[in-house]
């Protein structure tokens, strides 16, 4: 089956700082990956997503690069804000032809500070 | 008005209650869902329905029951509600149309504290 591993938190931050969050899968067929972020008292977002091999998707300074030979979408960012604080979650979504059903990972929690 | 509603946003209820959680949407999606989100365990899928006449279990159904009483609404039960099932609770919606990629969109959730 499909799965979803992302790097676990939380992750701790000084403001300006570069920001790495890992995530890798595993998908029985040709996924498309998404990365959400849920703020404090929210629901969860979409932050950005990527629908083939060698896609970037980018929104609001974040990026992420889906590749297909590392099974890997890690998200990045290269100077984080306080208001960046966050909790990530790395997704997959099986293309058409699939069950549709999205698979997430447990959630990356980042910490900005001033 | 947010596109996906929740309600109640809030609720503490006693072992052995009956819940019931609703999720109503103005987005037009076929697609809902029900999710369950736990300190460290991520989001767990509980239930999905792909249109009206459509339920499916997802990884974590014992104990739940739904009902998708319209295109727009999709409720999620506890028949007899126990402690472990203290978590928050989602509602999410999606596409099926072709380009859409199955993006989920999110109600705000559900607080649910079983005493």
């Amino acid at each position: 089956g499909n799965s979803v591993t992302q790097m676990e938190g939380p992750v701790t931050l000084s403001e300006e700082a570069f920001l790495t969050i890992n995530c890798t899968y595993t998908a029985t067929g040709y996924p498309s990956l998404f990365w959400y972020v849920q703020y404090p008292g929210e629901g969860l977002q979409l932050l950005l997503k990527a629908t083939k091999a060698d896609d970037k998707g980018s929104n609001k300074g974040f990026e992420a690069t889906y590749r297909k030979e590392t099974t890997s979408f890690h998200l990045e960012k290269g100077s984080v804000q306080v208001s960046d604080s966050a909790v990530y979650f790395c997704a997959l979504s099986d293309l058409p032809g699939g069950s549709y059903i999205p698979t997430f990972g447990r959630g990356t929690s980042l910490i900005v500070h001033p | 008005d947010a596109d996906v509603t929740q309600t109640p946003r809030n609720r503490i209820t006693k072992t052995g209650k009956r819940i019931m959680l609703e999720c109503s949407q103005t987005k037009g999606h076929d697609r809902m869902y029900w999710y369950r989100q736990d300190p460290g365990l991520g989001l767990r899928l509980i239930y999905y329905s792909f249109d009206v006449k459509d339920i499916n279990k997802g990884e974590i159904s014992d104990g739940y029951s739904v009902s998708r009483q319209a295109q727009a609404k999709f409720s999620l039960s506890l028949e007899s509600a126990i402690p472990n099932q203290t978590a928050l609770y989602f509602c999410a919606t999606s596409d099926s149309g072709t380009g859409t990629y199955n993006e989920q969109f999110f109600g705000p959730g559900t607080r649910l504290t079983v005493l």
